[in-house]
């Protein structure tokens, strides 16, 4: 089974500031088939990013993933109010396994 | 706009059994593979059974592999998660998923969720 290991477990910034998640997979993500989630409190995990770069419909082109083989990351160009929340990785290249999750809050 | 809504959970003893059930509109669901994913309380998430569009195959995650049965209803565009033998590690937010097959039912991905049915299992 890939592990996904994101970091940092928490990411402390303001509004407008950029923001960047890490997911390193155990062994390579074949594919790169690699995905993003937003989960807001009380809410069910929102797709952001499939393929480890291409942005699921409708979300805002702040967003934006990059990486391959083991090391991937989802960048918040300039953190918007609504942006703070849990993110989760997902590889999809092996199985399916999720990432324990970056939790990006107010600073 | 797709929505999907699950409904059934509820607390349960442990060893009991209960069935959720995800209805779905503004999409077919016969065109979609269907998934369940849970989340126990403040921790991530996990995929727990997967179903083909038809309903012919369908896979489990270890954990529940022999307790949990997945099922659809294509005319209902309905899905359903039979859980039987209900552990205390079972208790957790069941999300049913809309899913995007990469390789057949063996790499996907989740485009759609529902808002999810608390599952609480204890004595």
């Amino acid at each position: 089974e890939i592990v996904l290991t994101q970091s940092p477990g928490t990411l402390s910034l303001s509004p407008g500031e950029r923001a960047t998640l890490s997911c390193r997979a155990s062994q390579s993500v074949g594919s790169n088939y690699l995905a993003w989630y937003q989960q807001k409190p009380g809410q069910a995990p929102r797709l952001l990013i499939y393929d480890a770069s291409s942005r699921a419909t409708g979300i805002p082109d702040r967003f934006s993933g990059s990486g391959s083989g083991t090391d991937f990351s989802l960048t918040i160009s300039r953190l918007q109010p609504e942006d703070f929340a849990v993110y989760y990785c997902q590889q999809y290249g092996t199985s399916s396994t999720f990432g324990g999750g970056t939790k990006v809050e107010i600073k | 706009e797709v929505q999907l809504l699950e409904s059934g959970g509820g607390l349960v003893q442990p060893g009991g059994s209960l069935r959720l059930s995800c209805t779905v509109s503004e999409f077919t669901i016969s065109n979609y593979a269907m998934s369940w994913v849970r989340q126990a309380p403040g921790k991530g998430l996990e995929w727990v059974s997967i179903i083909s569009g038809s309903g012919g195959t369908a896979y489990y995650a270890d954990s529940v592999k022999g307790r949990f049965t997945i099922s659809r209803d294509n005319s209902k565009n309905t899905l359903w998660l039979q859980m039987n033998s209900l552990r205390a590690e079972d208790t957790a937010i069941y999300y049913c998923a809309k899913t995007v097959m990469v390789r057949g039912l063996i790499t996907y991905y989740f485009d759609y969720w529902g808002q999810g049915t608390l599952v609480t299992v204890s004595s």
